[in-house]
C-alpha cells in the first residue's frame, strides 16, 4: 500500500519558540495532503488542507498565521507551529491523498512544548 | 453536510470471542466509508472501506463490515478478536468523491484474556 512518513516522530520545544514537521508521501504523488490534530483520547480533528502550488485551505477556528502550510511539491507538506505555546502540546497528524483510493495516513508527530 | 456516530466509547471483549463496534452516519450523498485502527501512539491504519460496491466489506486481520443503507449504519465485526485487536477504532465517512474525511470520536477495544 501507499506510505506516508513524517519527520520528526517527537519534538519537544521551549514555548515561543517554531516547529517544523515534514509530511512525506514515499511512493506516489499527492496533490493534496491533510493535516490533523489529535487531543490525548480524542478524535483526530481536520485543521487544514494542503494543496500543492496553492494556499492552504483552513477549517474554522484553526489560526492560518499560526499554522503555517507549505505543499512545495507533489511529495511534501510542510506544517510549522509558529510561536508555540504549551496548548499546542498534541498529536499532529498527516495523510495524502491518493486520487481513486483513499487517505494514507502518517504515523504523526508529537510535539511537547514546555 | 456529513457526520458519523460511534455509539459505544469502549467496548470489552474476552480473547476468541466475536467484536462488535457500531457505527451510523449521515450523509446528504452517497457515502464512502471506512474503519481505521490506531494503536497507541500510533498513526492510523485503514481496516477497510466501503465505496459503493459490495455491501458487505472485507478488510484485513479478520475484520468485515456491513453497510446497511436502511439502517444508516456500518458496523464492523470480527468473528474472534485477538490480543492484538486492542487499540482505537475509528468509523470515517466521506461523501462519494469528496476527499474530506469526517471521524467519529472513536471506540476502544479492549481484550480480556
Amino acid at each position: 500500500g501507499a506510505v506516508v512518513s513524517q519527520h520528526p516522530s517527537w519534538v519537544i520545544c521551549k514555548s515561543g519558540t517554531s516547529v517544523k514537521i515534514e509530511c512525506r508521501s514515499l511512493d506516489f504523488q499527492a496533490t493534496t495532503m491533510f493535516w490533523y490534530r489529535q487531543f490525548p483520547k480524542q478524535s483526530l480533528m481536520l485543521m487544514a488542507t494542503s494543496n500543492e502550488g496553492s494556499k492552504a485551505t483552513y477549517e474554522q477556528g484553526v489560526e492560518k498565521d499560526k499554522f503555517l502550510i507549505n505543499h512545495a511539491s507533489l511529495t511534501l507538506s510542510t506544517l510549522t507551529v509558529t510561536s508555540a505555546h504549551p496548548e499546542d502540546s498534541s498529536f499532529y497528524i498527516c495523510s495524502a491523498w491518493l486520487v481513486g483510493e483513499t487517505q494514507y495516513f502518517g504515523p504523526g508527530t508529537r510535539l511537547l512544548v514546555l | 453536510a456529513q457526520s458519523v456516530t460511534q455509539l459505544d466509547s469502549h467496548v470489552s471483549v474476552s480473547e476468541g470471542t466475536p467484536v462488535l463496534l457500531r457505527c451510523n452516519y449521515s450523509s446528504s450523498y452517497s457515502p464512502s466509508l471506512f474503519w481505521y485502527v490506531q494503536h497507541p501512539n500510533k498513526g492510523l491504519q485503514l481496516l477497510l472501506k466501503y465505496t459503493s460496491a459490495a455491501t458487505l466489506v472485507k478488510g484485513i486481520n479478520g475484520f468485515e463490515a456491513e453497510f446497511k443503507k436502511s439502517e444508516t449504519s456500518f458496523h464492523l465485526t470480527k468473528p474472534s478478536a485477538h490480543m492484538s485487536d486492542a487499540a482505537e477504532y475509528f468509523c470515517v465517512v466521506s461523501n462519494f468523491g469528496n476527499e474530506k474525511l469526517t471521524f467519529g470520536t472513536g471506540t476502544r477495544l479492549t481484550i480480556i484474556p
